[in-house]
């Protein structure tokens, strides 16, 4: 089975443009979550999918949202970015809620 | 909330054994996660614990107590390339099963 995959890999993005990442989960995962990484902050929760609906989100301002389309494929968009969006983006993907989560290989964001 | 505490760092020789600790203290429990990451790469499972007790998995084992809210990965005959982060994290089912993650364990293995 192919794992999760993300595109693009890597981008570089300058302060105020918006950005969109996307993630396509191993086949015959339904849950969806994103993760931001930082050196200072370490992994952290954005938000999850399921069956194209939002279930949960962490703890981050409304510039940075989702969705989740029929096939399972997700995006994610961060508008009007910052210094502080740069970051590494992890998606991870897993059969159902609660089951263990496999993460892919992660878009690194560089906002200038 | 949740609390979620590691060592920043720990340094161990070849062919040794390592045990890197996890305590955590948060509101409602499902289970412990633990990832291994490489520099520059994503986290790979390695295990997970939801009851008490030592899960075996080779070289890698795992040990979890729900009730001091302690965990800790051991790893046996240490390899060169076991130098990597590890990433202890706990599934919250409040916060619909969404993993919170410790800020990882850089382990060094030296010759």
């Amino acid at each position: 089975k192919a794992g999760v995959t993300q595109t693009p890999r890597y981008l570089i993005k300058t302060r105020g443009q918006q950005v969109t990442l996307s993630c396509s989960p191993i086949s015959g995962h339904r849950s969806v979550s994103w993760y931001q990484q930082t050196p200072g902050q370490g992994l952290q929760f954005l938000f999850e999918y399921f069956s194209e609906t939002q279930r949960n989100k962490g703890n981050f301002p409304g510039r940075f949202s989702g969705r989740q389309f029929s096939n399972s494929r997700s995006e994610m968009n961060v508008s009007t970015l910052e210094l502080g969006d740069s970051a590494l983006y992890l998606c991870a993907s897993s059969s159902s809620q609660g089951e263990t989560q496999y993460f892919g290989p992660g878009t690194r964001l560089l906002v200038l | 909330g949740q609390n979620i505490d590691q060592p920043t760092e720990m340094t161990a020789t070849e062919g040794a054994i390592v045990q890197i600790n996890c305590t955590y203290q948060t509101s409602g429990f499902n289970g412990l996660f633990w990832y291994q990451q490489h520099a520059g790469e994503a986290p790979t499972f390695l295990s997970y614990n939801v009851l008490d007790g030592l899960e075996e998995k080779g070289r890698f084992s795992s040990f979890l107590s729900r009730s001091k809210g302690y965990s800790y990965l051991l790893l046996k005959e240490l390899q060169m390339k076991d130098s990597a982060s590890y990433l202890c994290a706990v599934s919250l089912p409040l916060s619909g099963y969404a993993l919170n993650f410790g800020k990882g364990t850089s382990l060094l293995v030296t010759p």
